[in-house]
């Protein structure tokens, strides 16, 4: 069966500190796809990554960076000079098989993240 | 850049009745969803449908709930009798295979039940 662990439930940072939220994921298949959204207050669900179990390759993009690391089951988000702006919940989820079905997402529990001014 | 409504935002309604709740997917895609977030909680999934039936659905999703793709476009999930605990943001989200963002499930903004 799937599951995703986000064993952090809240960080608190000042502005300007970098953080970095923890994702620990099981499946049994060896395609899957993990993914990350970011959740502010007004409850919508924002996308910003996707990643399939077949690349490794880390990814940066602005503030943002993810750690995809088969050996240890994780899948981990950075984010560099945090901004008040980023305070959100932010939920890790996995998506079993090829991708070419109705495959669902399992998400974590979210952190939540508060960067204080 | 297309994007899945939903409606209404928010809905207020008594134990026992009947609630639709109503999704507009992106046109082109195949594959529909229903997810719930009780308040503070983590995202659930509810029902995966394609080809105008159920693909997959989780145990939550017992014989209250039903969804229907009624007339093409919309995408709707149907409460019979309300409880308490089917309190919660329900998003809706679709997909498709192709295209420039293939297998990533756009999300609705979600509408939050109320059951009083």
């Amino acid at each position: 069966a799937q599951k995703v662990t986000q064993a952090q439930t809240e960080i608190s940072v000042v502005e300007k500190e970098d953080v970095t939220l923890d994702c620990v994921y099981e499946t049994r298949d060896t395609t899957y796809y993990l993914f990350w959204y970011k959740q502010p207050p007004s409850g919508e669900l924002v996308f910003l990554i996707r990643r399939n179990s077949f690349d490794e390759q880390n990814e940066i993009s602005g503030r943002y960076s993810w750690n995809f690391q088969k050996s240890t089951s994780s899948f981990n988000f950075t984010i560099t000079a945090s901004q008040v702006v980023d305070s959100a919940v932010y939920f890790c989820a996995l998506s079993e098989g090829t991708q070419g079905g109705s495959e669902k997402l399992v998400f974590g529990k979210g952190t939540k993240l508060t960067v204080n001014p | 850049e297309p994007e899945v409504t939903q409606t209404p935002s928010h809905q207020v309604t008594q134990m026992g009745q009947e609630v639709i709740l109503r999704c507009v997917p992106i046109s082109n895609h195949l594959y529909f969803y229903w997810y719930r977030q009780i308040l503070g909680q983590k995202v659930e999934f509810l029902v995966s449908f394609y080809n105008n039936e159920i693909s997959e659905k989780s145990e939550i999703f017992d014989d209250q709930f039903s969804v229907e793709r009624p007339d093409g476009s919309n995408f709707t999930l149907k409460i019979r009798s309300t409880k308490l605990e089917d309190s919660a943001m329900y998003f809706c989200a679709s997909k498709t295979f192709a295209g420039p963002r293939p297998n990533e499930q756009f999300f609705g903004p979600g509408t939050r039940l109320t059951v009083l």
